[in-house]
């Protein structure tokens, strides 16, 4: 059962407008959550991270809203750009020791973002 | 700056060899793991390291092994490759320390076909 589902498998935007990346999470134990963005054939790089004591948490071009009654997160990329194009994961963890080590993260699968010219 | 190092970019081997992927990092992180990154699945965590000796099955073990023997090394060992275990293999690594600092940095991944 996935714990960390991100719903849209792709999402295309035109350079310039916003994207928005979404992100639903079922168990109440996590307590932090990341989005990673990756490139073909290279491995995923941090983006960008929130507690679950915020509900937003700015970094530039990125910003990350968290809604913990919903257990819903959503990334949002301002402008966007083609070099943005990439698929990006959503990530949660749980800081108590939760079925197994303490910073062990579960992936959601994944939204392939394009953004067009 | 931080660095996760997998031994190889891209492997090819035949069914039923035993395979070794490696990775290091250079962080003393006291966590470790492995992923796949397949179509439509996202990133599957096979087994994870959180001590040196230490290793805990994750989301997907069945046909794989792992061993740490250096806080710095974790190794995936596919003991008899399968075509289905053609994947990007991903190792990263984190650090448990304080409120919510569980960022995990990655490797450049491994692209492992077996045929």
């Amino acid at each position: 059962d996935q714990q960390v589902k991100q719903n849209s498998p792709s999402l295309s935007v035109q350079e310039g407008r916003i994207s928005i990346l979404n992100c639903d999470y079922t168990n109440s134990m996590f307590d932090y959550f990341l989005w990673y963005k990756k490139y073909p054939a290279e491995g995923p790089t941090f983006l960008i991270s929130i507690s679950s004591i915020k509900d937003k948490n700015e970094d530039g071009r990125f910003t990350v809203f968290l809604n913990k009654s919903a257990k819903h997160l959503s990334l949002h990329i301002v402008p966007s750009q083609p070099g943005d194009s990439a698929v990006y994961f959503c990530a949660a963890s749980a800081r108590v020791n939760y079925g197994g080590s303490q910073g062990n993260l579960i992936f959601g699968k994944g939204t392939k973002l394009s953004v067009k010219p | 700056d931080v660095k996760v190092t997998q031994s190889s970019r891209y492997l090819v081997k035949r069914t039923g060899e035993k395979v070794f992927l490696e990775c290091v990092q250079d962080m003393d992180h006291e966590n470790m793991f492995w992923y796949r990154q397949d179509p439509g699945l996202g990133l599957r965590l096979i087994y994870f390291s959180y001590d040196v000796k230490m290793k805990e099955k994750g989301d997907i073990p069945e046909g794989y092994s792992v061993s740490r023997e250096k806080k710095e090394r974790f190794s995936l060992i596919l003991e008899s490759a399968s075509t289905n275990q053609t994947s990007m293999y991903l190792c990263a690594s984190s650090s448990p320390t304080g409120r919510g600092a569980t960022e995990a940095f990655f490797g450049q991944g491994t692209r492992l076909t077996v045929v």
